[in-house]
């Protein structure tokens, strides 16, 4: 069965500090996908980064950046210099190719960025 | 361009009024979702259209009746609904009709009230 855990509920930083969300999965498929989105208070889940099972490759994009481990079943984040406006729930989700249309949505962590 | 748009973006309606909500998008897409989120809770599918058809229906309740007029449109029709429906309804829609690992692009979200 897929599942993918969040285990930080809740972080608070201070801004320009660099936090890191941790993201980890479970899946017996060797094709999956993992994804990130990006929840501020207004509701609409935005689009981050879509990742393959066979791009171990790290991203960077902007104050962003990604890595994915296959040896650990983990794809974090992380937000380098935090800005007020990086405030919002983040979720990581995970969706395999055989299994139709389906994503797998973990509990999201909340991040709070204080002034 | 990446829209999906969600209208109205507040309802509040009694158990025995009946309502809709409407989502559209312009981006070609096969597939469009409903999904249903609850407070802290990340999102839950509800249903998938691919290529106007009824694909997935994560046994929901018959009060709440899915409708997919043209590949741009997408409605959900409400009936009876009970207190514990109010939540966040978000639509979100991926390029391919087949396939499950396309990134989702969601809307803005439908906040409903249900007294």
């Amino acid at each position: 069965a897929q599942k993918v855990t969040q285990a930080q509920t809740e972080i608070s930083v201070v801004e320009k500090e660099d936090v890191t969300l941790d993201c980890v999965y479970e899946t017996r498929d060797t094709t999956y996908y993992l994804f990130w989105y990006k929840q501020p208070p207004s509701g609409e889940l935005v689009f981050l980064i879509r990742r393959n099972s066979f791009d171990e490759q790290n991203e960077i994009s902007g104050r962003y950046s990604w890595n994915f481990q296959k040896s650990t079943s983990s794809f974090n984040f992380t937000i380098t210099a935090s800005q007020v406006v990086d405030s919002a729930v983040y979720f990581c989700a995970l969706s395999e190719a055989d299994y139709g249309q389906n994503f797998v949505f973990g509990p999201g962590t909340r991040l709070s960025v204080l002034p | 361009d990446t829209e999906v748009t969600q209208t109205p973006k507040h309802l509040v309606m009694g158990m025995t009024n009946k309502k809709s909500l409407k989502c559209e998008q312009h981006m070609g897409h096969r597939a469009m979702y409903w999904y249903k989120q609850k407070a802290k809770k990340p999102p839950e599918l509800m249903f998938v259209y691919s290529y106007e058809k009824l694909s997935i229906n994560e046994s929901v309740p018959s009060r709440f009746s899915p409708e997919c007029p043209n590949s741009s449109l997408l409605n959900l029709h409400l009936h009876a609904l009970q207190p514990e429906d109010s939540a966040l309804y978000l639509c979100a829609s991926s390029q391919s009709g087949t396939s499950g690992t396309d990134t989702q692009y969601f809307g803005p979200g439908t906040r409903l009230t249900v007294l």
